[in-house]
Protein backbone atom coordinates (compact mmCIF):
# COMPACT_ATOMS: atom_id res chain seq x y z
CA UNK A 1 0.00 0.00 0.00
CA UNK A 2 2.71 2.13 -1.03
CA UNK A 3 3.83 3.61 2.82
CA UNK A 4 -0.01 4.28 3.82
CA UNK A 5 -1.76 3.50 7.00
CA UNK A 6 -5.19 4.06 7.29
CA UNK A 7 -6.67 3.96 11.18
CA UNK A 8 -9.30 2.97 12.55
CA UNK A 9 -9.43 -0.01 10.00
CA UNK A 10 -13.39 -0.49 11.85
CA UNK A 11 -15.40 1.63 14.02
CA UNK A 12 -18.94 1.70 14.70
CA UNK A 13 -20.18 4.67 16.13
CA UNK A 14 -23.62 6.36 17.14
CA UNK A 15 -25.38 9.06 14.74
CA UNK A 16 -24.16 12.51 16.32
CA UNK A 17 -21.14 11.75 17.49
CA UNK A 18 -17.69 13.19 16.15
CA UNK A 19 -15.07 10.70 14.37
CA UNK A 20 -11.84 11.17 13.12
CA UNK A 21 -10.15 8.75 10.57
CA UNK A 22 -5.94 8.91 10.52
CA UNK A 23 -4.07 8.97 7.17
CA UNK A 24 -0.60 8.75 7.51
CA UNK A 25 2.31 8.26 4.85
CA UNK A 26 6.43 7.16 5.13
CA UNK A 27 6.37 8.48 1.07
CA UNK A 28 6.55 12.12 1.88
CA UNK A 29 4.05 13.05 -1.37
CA UNK A 30 2.56 16.27 -1.23
CA UNK A 31 -0.77 15.57 -2.08
CA UNK A 32 -3.44 13.69 -0.02
CA UNK A 33 -6.81 12.58 -1.03
CA UNK A 34 -9.88 11.60 1.27
CA UNK A 35 -12.47 9.14 -0.78
CA UNK A 36 -15.74 7.15 -0.08
CA UNK A 37 -16.62 3.99 -1.46
CA UNK A 38 -20.32 3.26 -1.76
CA UNK A 39 -22.16 0.53 -3.69
CA UNK A 40 -23.46 1.57 -7.44
CA UNK A 41 -20.79 5.19 -7.26
CA UNK A 42 -17.57 3.93 -7.32
CA UNK A 43 -15.09 6.33 -4.96
CA UNK A 44 -16.09 9.76 -4.48
CA UNK A 45 -13.43 12.33 -3.35
CA UNK A 46 -14.33 14.54 -0.18
CA UNK A 47 -11.11 16.88 0.51
CA UNK A 48 -7.97 16.86 -0.79
CA UNK A 49 -4.85 18.40 0.30
CA UNK A 50 -2.16 19.75 -1.86
CA UNK A 51 0.21 21.07 0.91
CA UNK A 52 0.91 20.90 4.96
CA UNK A 53 -2.45 23.50 5.71
CA UNK A 54 -3.43 23.97 2.08
CA UNK A 55 -6.10 21.60 1.75
CA UNK A 56 -9.62 22.08 -0.71
CA UNK A 57 -12.86 20.20 -0.88
CA UNK A 58 -13.81 17.79 -3.38
CA UNK A 59 -17.57 15.92 -4.82
CA UNK A 60 -19.03 15.13 -1.69
CA UNK A 61 -17.58 17.15 1.27
CA UNK A 62 -20.76 18.40 3.15
CA UNK A 63 -20.29 16.93 6.77
CA UNK A 64 -16.83 16.33 6.96
CA UNK A 65 -13.53 18.71 7.59
CA UNK A 66 -10.03 17.66 7.35
CA UNK A 67 -6.53 19.52 8.70
CA UNK A 68 -3.12 18.74 7.56
CA UNK A 69 -0.88 19.81 9.99
CA UNK A 70 2.31 18.09 9.11
CA UNK A 71 3.28 16.46 5.47
CA UNK A 72 2.64 12.85 6.29
CA UNK A 73 -0.55 13.15 8.21
CA UNK A 74 -4.17 14.09 6.88
CA UNK A 75 -6.87 13.94 9.15
CA UNK A 76 -10.72 13.47 8.06
CA UNK A 77 -13.42 14.48 10.64
CA UNK A 78 -16.66 13.91 10.76
CA UNK A 79 -18.52 16.44 12.42
CA UNK A 80 -21.15 15.00 13.69
CA UNK A 81 -21.68 11.59 12.12
CA UNK A 82 -25.25 10.40 10.07
CA UNK A 83 -26.28 7.35 8.86
CA UNK A 84 -25.57 8.50 5.65
CA UNK A 85 -21.82 8.55 6.19
CA UNK A 86 -21.75 4.88 6.89
CA UNK A 87 -19.05 3.63 4.05
CA UNK A 88 -15.42 2.76 3.18
CA UNK A 89 -13.51 5.53 3.41
CA UNK A 90 -10.32 5.24 0.88
CA UNK A 91 -6.99 7.82 1.77
CA UNK A 92 -4.89 8.26 -1.25
CA UNK A 93 -1.51 9.93 -2.25
CA UNK A 94 0.46 10.81 -5.21
CA UNK A 95 3.59 12.72 -6.14
CA UNK A 96 2.25 14.63 -8.80
CA UNK A 97 4.52 12.21 -10.78
CA UNK A 98 4.14 8.92 -12.96
CA UNK A 99 1.15 10.33 -14.76
CA UNK A 100 0.14 11.45 -11.24
CA UNK A 101 -0.73 7.96 -10.06
CA UNK A 102 -2.63 7.95 -6.86
CA UNK A 103 -1.85 5.25 -4.34
CA UNK A 104 -4.18 4.09 -2.41
CA UNK A 105 -4.09 3.06 1.64
CA UNK A 106 -6.06 0.28 3.22
CA UNK A 107 -9.28 1.74 4.14
CA UNK A 108 -11.69 2.09 7.34
CA UNK A 109 -15.24 0.39 7.27
CA UNK A 110 -17.63 3.02 9.21
CA UNK A 111 -20.96 2.17 10.55
CA UNK A 112 -22.80 4.68 11.96
CA UNK A 113 -25.27 3.35 13.53
CA UNK B 1 -20.54 17.81 -13.74
CA UNK B 2 -18.11 15.58 -15.18
CA UNK B 3 -18.47 12.19 -15.61
CA UNK B 4 -16.73 8.75 -16.27
CA UNK B 5 -18.77 5.77 -17.43
CA UNK B 6 -18.35 2.18 -17.02
CA UNK B 7 -20.62 -1.14 -18.05
CA UNK B 8 -21.72 -2.61 -14.60
CA UNK B 9 -20.99 -5.89 -15.26
CA UNK B 10 -20.63 -8.57 -14.28
CA UNK B 11 -18.51 -9.35 -17.82
CA UNK B 12 -18.14 -13.39 -17.09
CA UNK B 13 -15.16 -14.88 -19.69
CA UNK B 14 -13.89 -18.18 -19.67
CA UNK B 15 -10.07 -18.95 -18.39
CA UNK B 16 -7.76 -18.17 -20.87
CA UNK B 17 -9.97 -15.47 -23.06
CA UNK B 18 -9.71 -12.00 -23.79
CA UNK B 19 -11.47 -9.83 -21.19
CA UNK B 20 -12.48 -6.38 -22.58
CA UNK B 21 -13.32 -3.58 -20.23
CA UNK B 22 -14.86 -0.26 -21.45
CA UNK B 23 -14.48 3.69 -19.87
CA UNK B 24 -16.26 6.54 -21.81
CA UNK B 25 -15.72 10.19 -20.07
CA UNK B 26 -17.55 13.37 -20.84
CA UNK B 27 -14.63 15.58 -20.49
CA UNK B 28 -13.33 16.76 -23.71
CA UNK B 29 -9.86 18.05 -22.03
CA UNK B 30 -8.83 15.46 -20.06
CA UNK B 31 -5.82 14.20 -20.59
CA UNK B 32 -4.89 11.45 -18.12
CA UNK B 33 -6.29 7.86 -17.65
CA UNK B 34 -5.90 5.09 -15.50
CA UNK B 35 -7.45 1.58 -14.94
CA UNK B 36 -7.16 0.25 -11.07
CA UNK B 37 -8.15 -3.33 -10.21
CA UNK B 38 -9.56 -3.54 -6.60
CA UNK B 39 -10.57 -6.93 -4.95
CA UNK B 40 -13.01 -7.53 -2.73
CA UNK B 41 -12.53 -5.82 0.34
CA UNK B 42 -9.76 -4.83 -0.67
CA UNK B 43 -8.00 -1.50 -1.64
CA UNK B 44 -7.84 -0.26 -5.42
CA UNK B 45 -4.39 -0.96 -6.75
CA UNK B 46 -3.19 0.99 -10.24
CA UNK B 47 -2.67 -1.45 -13.49
CA UNK B 48 -1.70 1.16 -15.51
CA UNK B 49 -1.96 4.69 -17.13
CA UNK B 50 -2.73 5.96 -20.27
CA UNK B 51 -2.08 9.86 -21.84
CA UNK B 52 -1.26 9.44 -25.58
CA UNK B 53 -3.64 8.01 -27.67
CA UNK B 54 -3.21 4.60 -29.21
CA UNK B 55 -2.31 1.41 -27.54
CA UNK B 56 0.27 0.64 -24.49
CA UNK B 57 0.90 -2.69 -23.06
CA UNK B 58 1.84 -4.24 -19.94
CA UNK B 59 2.38 -8.14 -19.78
CA UNK B 60 -1.12 -9.72 -20.01
CA UNK B 61 -3.04 -5.91 -19.96
CA UNK B 62 -3.48 -3.36 -22.69
CA UNK B 63 -4.85 0.08 -22.53
CA UNK B 64 -6.22 1.63 -24.97
CA UNK B 65 -6.98 5.52 -25.81
CA UNK B 66 -8.94 7.14 -28.41
CA UNK B 67 -10.10 10.76 -27.41
CA UNK B 68 -11.51 11.65 -30.91
CA UNK B 69 -14.29 9.14 -28.80
CA UNK B 70 -13.50 10.06 -25.95
CA UNK B 71 -13.00 6.49 -25.07
CA UNK B 72 -10.47 4.36 -22.91
CA UNK B 73 -10.58 0.53 -22.62
CA UNK B 74 -8.66 -2.20 -20.96
CA UNK B 75 -7.85 -5.81 -22.39
CA UNK B 76 -6.47 -8.71 -19.57
CA UNK B 77 -5.53 -11.52 -22.75
CA UNK B 78 -5.21 -15.27 -21.11
CA UNK B 79 -7.90 -14.32 -18.24
CA UNK B 80 -6.95 -16.26 -15.03
CA UNK B 81 -9.93 -16.56 -12.24
CA UNK B 82 -7.11 -14.48 -10.39
CA UNK B 83 -8.18 -11.39 -12.24
CA UNK B 84 -11.66 -11.67 -10.89
CA UNK B 85 -12.26 -8.40 -9.72
CA UNK B 86 -13.93 -4.67 -10.27
CA UNK B 87 -11.72 -2.85 -12.51
CA UNK B 88 -12.14 0.89 -12.12
CA UNK B 89 -11.44 3.62 -14.47
CA UNK B 90 -10.28 6.69 -13.98
CA UNK B 91 -9.58 10.41 -15.21
CA UNK B 92 -7.65 13.43 -13.90
CA UNK B 93 -10.47 16.02 -13.39
CA UNK B 94 -9.14 19.67 -13.05
CA UNK B 95 -5.76 20.88 -10.90
CA UNK B 96 -4.25 18.76 -8.19
CA UNK B 97 -4.17 15.84 -9.98
CA UNK B 98 -7.69 15.07 -8.70
CA UNK B 99 -9.50 11.80 -10.01
CA UNK B 100 -12.72 10.99 -11.07
CA UNK B 101 -13.86 7.44 -11.30
CA UNK B 102 -16.70 5.56 -12.71
CA UNK B 103 -18.62 2.85 -10.76
CA UNK B 104 -16.38 -0.04 -11.95
CA UNK B 105 -16.94 -3.47 -13.80
CA UNK B 106 -16.97 -6.51 -11.87
CA UNK B 107 -15.08 -9.19 -13.99
CA UNK B 108 -15.84 -12.71 -13.28
CA UNK B 109 -13.02 -15.21 -15.09
CA UNK B 110 -14.37 -18.90 -14.71
CA UNK B 111 -12.35 -22.18 -15.50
Amino acid sequence: DAGITQSPRHKVTETGTPVTLRCHQTENHRYMYWYRQDPGHGLRLIHYSYGVKDTDKGEVSDGYSVSRSKTEDFLLTLESATSSQTSVYFCAISDGGAGETQYFGPGTRLLVL
Amino acid sequence: QKEVEQNSGPLSVPEGAIASLNCTYSDRGSQSFFWYRQYSGKSPELIMFIYSNGDKEDGRFTAQLNKASQYVSLLIRDSQPSDSATYLCAVIGGGYNKLIFGAGTRLAVHP
